[in-house]
């Protein structure tokens, strides 16, 4: 079976700019999570979604969004991108809201 | 503010020997404890979890959890090089929070 898959796997952007990254979720599993991990830190969550509905947010600012589709994937957008954007960007799939987390490999990107 | 706590390390153990690693969190109302293994470059891995107070082992893995002390820790006995990586810890109350992790070397 496929686990979480995410895309793309490195980007580069420069300041001001937008990005949208995606997650595909494994089958079966109805929640999504997004985390932010730069070096030397542990992954910082960012949101959580699951059926489709926003069922938690961290300490990120507005310039941050997230939503869940139909088919259970999710896409994260981050709006006028900072410096400090630059960081692995990761998605966990789990069952169910509380359950464990299964970790994509994650989307590198790189703010100039 | 809900915080998990992890030594940062590096934490350095022979070949062979017995790597304790340990956490602590500040939510007494904390359900589920989570060990992740993260190698450099690679994204975090699932390793164990447990939601009782005791011992869970797994193989070489076992964690412990005391939940009146808001501990826990993971063993890993027989430690291998290929065991070197960072260990991250993570709880969950209403989502779910990591430490920073701990850097383990396993000294061949």
């Amino acid at each position: 079976d496929a686990g979480v898959t995410q895309s793309p796997t490195h980007l580069i952007k420069t300041r001001g700019q937008h990005v949208t990254l995606r997650c595909s979720p494994i089958s079966g599993h109805k929640s999504v999570s997004w985390y932010q991990q730069v070096l030397g830190q542990g992954p910082q969550f960012i949101f959580q979604y699951y059926e489709k509905e926003e069922r938690g947010r961290g300490n990120f600012p507005d310039r941050f969004s997230a939503r869940q589709f139909p088919n259970y994937s999710s896409e994260l957008n981050v709006n006028a991108l900072l410096l400090g954007d630059s960081a692995l960007y990761l998605c966990a799939s789990s069952l169910s809201p509380t359950g464990e987390l299964f970790f994509g490999e994650g989307s590198r990107l790189t703010v100039l | 503010q809900k915080e998990v706590e992890q030594n940062s390390g590096p934490l350095s153990v022979p070949e062979g020997a017995i790597a304790s690693l340990n956490c602590t969190y500040s939510d007494r109302g904390s359900q589920s404890f989570f060990w992740y293994r993260q190698y450099s470059g690679k994204s975090p891995e699932l390793i164990m979890f447990i939601y009782s107070n005791g011992d869970k082992e797994d193989g070489r893995f076992t964690a412990q959890l005391n939940k009146a002390s808001q501990y826990v820790s993971l063993l890993i006995r027989d430690s291998q090089p290929s065991d070197s990586a960072t260990y991250l810890c993570a709880v969950n109350l209403d989502k779910i929070i990591f430490g920073k992790g701990t850097r383990l070397h396993i000294l061949p």
